[in-house]
């Protein structure tokens, strides 16, 4: 079945550490997005890819990197965690197309300690 | 400047009551226009999009939106509410701005069905 994963769902680890919060989707999709999301508040855009060896920041300024070697996996990494990381982390495809409707991921809770 | 407003930060309904969850947008051409849903501890789920054609479109779950250019809104809407559609609801609108093809989101709206 089609979908897009990610893992860990739930991460606890200590300031300092060096994390990296997986995504993958099996729909082929060439598009795919980072979103940096506080409990029941909004959408942050942080970074975004069009394609295999693209990857463009978004909206908002995140010290997270993403690398796109596969098409179908989007990893992003953050070389020193620390509690202003705390968040949930989402992951969101899309096909290209007229449309652009975006598929999410379940989503990573981050907590930095 | 493109844009997406959902002026209420929380709905409160009684269940079996219709409902309304308000959007409107700011968008150069023509909107391509989305709602998602938000459970608790969950990733967004596509409820429906407006592209083109009928105004009224109909999505998951017995949720439909209704497309109105003139007030440039996109509410969404049920017309009997469960208590299980209680959640987090996102508007959304595609940048048509350049090249730019990202989706614009609204602040959220979160809905309260009550028993």
């Amino acid at each position: 079945e089609a979908d897009i994963y990610q893992t860990p769902r739930y991460l606890v680890i200590g300031t300092g550490k060096k994390i990296t919060l997986e995504c993958s989707q099996t729909m082929g999709h060439d598009k795919m997005y980072w979103y940096q999301q506080d409990p029941g508040m909004e959408l942050h855009l942080i970074h975004y890819s069009y394609g295999v060896n693209s990857t463009e920041k978004g909206d908002l300024s995140s010290e997270s990197t993403v690398s796109r070697i596969r098409t179908e996996h989007f990893p992003l990494t953050l070389e020193s965690a620390r509690p202003s990381h705390t968040s949930q982390y989402l992951c969101a495809s899309s096909v290209s197309g007229a449309s652009y409707e975006q598929y999410f991921g379940p989503g990573t809770r981050l907590t930095v300690t | 400047a493109q844009s997406v407003a959902q002026p209420e930060d929380q709905v409160n309904v009684a269940e079996g009551n219709p409902l309304t969850v308000k959007c409107t947008y700011s968008v150069s051409g023509n909107p391509y226009l989305f709602w998602y849903v938000q459970y608790p501890n969950r990733g967004l789920q596509f409820l429906l999009k407006y592209i083109t054609g009928d105004n009224l479109v109909k999505g998951s779950y017995g949720f439909e939106a209704e497309f109105n250019k003139s007030q440039t809104s996109f509410h969404l809407k049920k017309p009997s509410a469960l208590v299980s559609d209680s959640a987090l609801y996102f508007c959304a609108v595609r940048c048509n701005a350049g090249n730019n093809r990202k989706l614009i989101w609204g602040l959220g709206t979160s809905l309260a069905v009550n028993p």
